[in-house]
């Protein structure tokens, strides 16, 4: 069965700050793999995903990740944080063509301004 | 192109009763998810629809959760009668099934269930 796991369950940074947040997961085959971000007060909504392609993707607001297929890696990065990313980060994957999402536990990512 | 939409945003009920949480889709989104997230814990699927039919429903915890979708428009999850253990946040989520390459999910705000 797919899971995945969050390395970190809270990060405290300061504004400027380099971020790393890691994201491992259990699949053998081809997977499909997203980061979800919930802003205090607001719905999940995506952050960047994965599908093919070149494995370093860039999404909203600054934000990469980076599949790293031989690791079963997707770590999210940003080299400088503000205190507006403030938020619940969650690192989720589905079998290709699987419609069924499994999510991390989440980390919590305060900064600090 | 209005969101995903739950209702209640938070109910609190005692141990014993019964709770219908409801989810309206991005119009035109055949599929249609539930999630749980227990405090602290990740969010964990629940079911799948697909217009209707329920494509998947093993991450349903036991009997006492049930989960329609009929006319394949809003669904509705009913908790009868609630444990304390079911106390977290539910999220619902849809996607289309040809226009969202690889099935990108769009969440609703979830519904806050405590009981007492």
């Amino acid at each position: 069965a797919q899971s995945v796991s969050q390395h970190n369950h809270h990060v405290i940074l300061s504004e400027a700050a380099s971020l790393e947040l890691g994201c491992n997961y259990s699949y053998g085959g081809t997977v499909n793999l997203f980061w979800y971000v919930q802003y205090p007060g607001q719905h999940l909504q995506l952050l960047l995903k994965y599908f093919s392609g070149d494995p370093l993707v860039k999404g909203i607001k600054g934000f990469e990740a980076e599949f790293i297929k031989s690791k079963f890696s997707f770590n999210l990065r940003k080299p400088s944080v503000q205190w507006s990313d403030t938020a619940e980060y969650f690192c989720a994957v589905n079998a290709y063509n699987n419609n069924d999402m499994r999510f991390g536990a989440g980390t919590r990512l305060t900064v600090k301004p | 192109e209005a969101g995903v939409t739950q209702f209640p945003s938070h109910s609190v009920i005692e141990k014993g009763q019964t709770v219908t949480l409801r989810c309206d889709p991005i119009s035109g989104h055949d599929n249609l998810y539930w999630y749980r997230r227990v405090m602290g814990k990740e969010i964990k699927f629940l079911l799948h629809f697909v217009k209707e039919s329920k494509q998947d429903e093993s991450g349903m915890p036991n009997n006492r959760f049930l989960a329609e979708r009929t006319g394949g428009t809003y669904s509705t999850l009913k908790v009868q009668p609630a444990e304390l253990e079911d106390s977290g946040v539910y999220f619902c989520a849809s996607s289309h099934v040809l226009r969202s390459a690889n099935n990108e999910q769009f969440f609703g705000p979830g519904t806050r269930l405590t009981v007492l």
